[in-house]
């Protein structure tokens, strides 16, 4: 069974920083990209990052490129979100997501962390 | 990026009876290989989003037969043939034609 747990969430004030995790079971983590999706009640869904198989290629949204920046240990099977310099609009449950191998997409979905940036 | 327009942005519906929900795209959704990389996503309440659809029509698995899709470029529906007291929550189209993929508002399906 294929499952996804989102950790490292909380609060952290302006500039700030925070490290996500996502720790993947059911798969092996180094066949599949993986995305982290952010979710806020007022902005709905929103594509942050993503990275691929084997780690030599990641894009971010042009709203958080420069400030995070997305890894993954295979051996752990751990897939990361290094968010620095938080501001408030980056509050939201941020969610890490399994693309797809048979066609472009995505499959699975954690249950996400909170990050609430606040002063 | 391409914009997805969900309608109606909320549908309370009757026990049994059909639902629709459409979405549009501001560009369309073919990809250079072909396919069309449109997606519909369920989220309950409390619950991460999970696919029921894929590539337009194409249910993913444990996805029962009452949820259907349909349409070709720009406008994409999502079809439940007699709605069931589960499937209450919110409903997202998703495509992954052009990077980044980008999500619809999301529809609220409650019942009456």
């Amino acid at each position: 069974e294929v499952q996804l747990v989102e950790s490292g969430g909380g609060l952290v004030q302006p500039g700030g920083s925070l490290r996500l995790s996502c720790a993947a079971s059911g798969f092996t983590l180094s066949s599949y990209w993986m995305h982290w999706v952010r979710q806020d009640p007022g902005k709905g869904l929103v594509w942050v990052s993503n990275i691929n198989g084997d780690g030599t290629y990641m894009s971010y949204a042009d709203s958080v490129r420069g400030r995070f920046t997305i890894s993954r240990d295979d051996a752990k099977n751990t897939l990361y979100l290094q968010m620095n310099s938080l501001r408030a609009d980056d509050t939201a449950v941020y969610h890490c997501v399994r693309g797809t191998t048979a066609w472009k997409g995505i499959d699975y979905w954690g249950q996400g962390t909170l990050v609430t940036v606040s002063s | 990026d391409v914009v997805m327009t969900q309608t109606p942005l909320s549908s309370p519906v009757t026990l049994g009876q059909p639902a629709s929900i459409s979405c549009r795209s501001s560009q369309s959704l073919v990809h250079s290989d072909g396919q069309t990389y449109l997606s519909w996503l369920h989220q309950r309440p409390g619950q991460p989003p999970r696919l029921l659809i894929y590539k337009i029509s194409n249910r993913f698995s444990g996805v029962p037969d009452r949820f259907s899709g349909s349409g070709a470029g720009t406008d994409f529906t999502l079809r439940i043939s007699r709605v069931e007291a589960e499937d209450v929550g919110v409903y997202y189209c998703v495509q992954a034609t052009q990077h980044p993929q980008t999500f619809g508002q999301g529809t609220k399906v409650e019942i009456k």
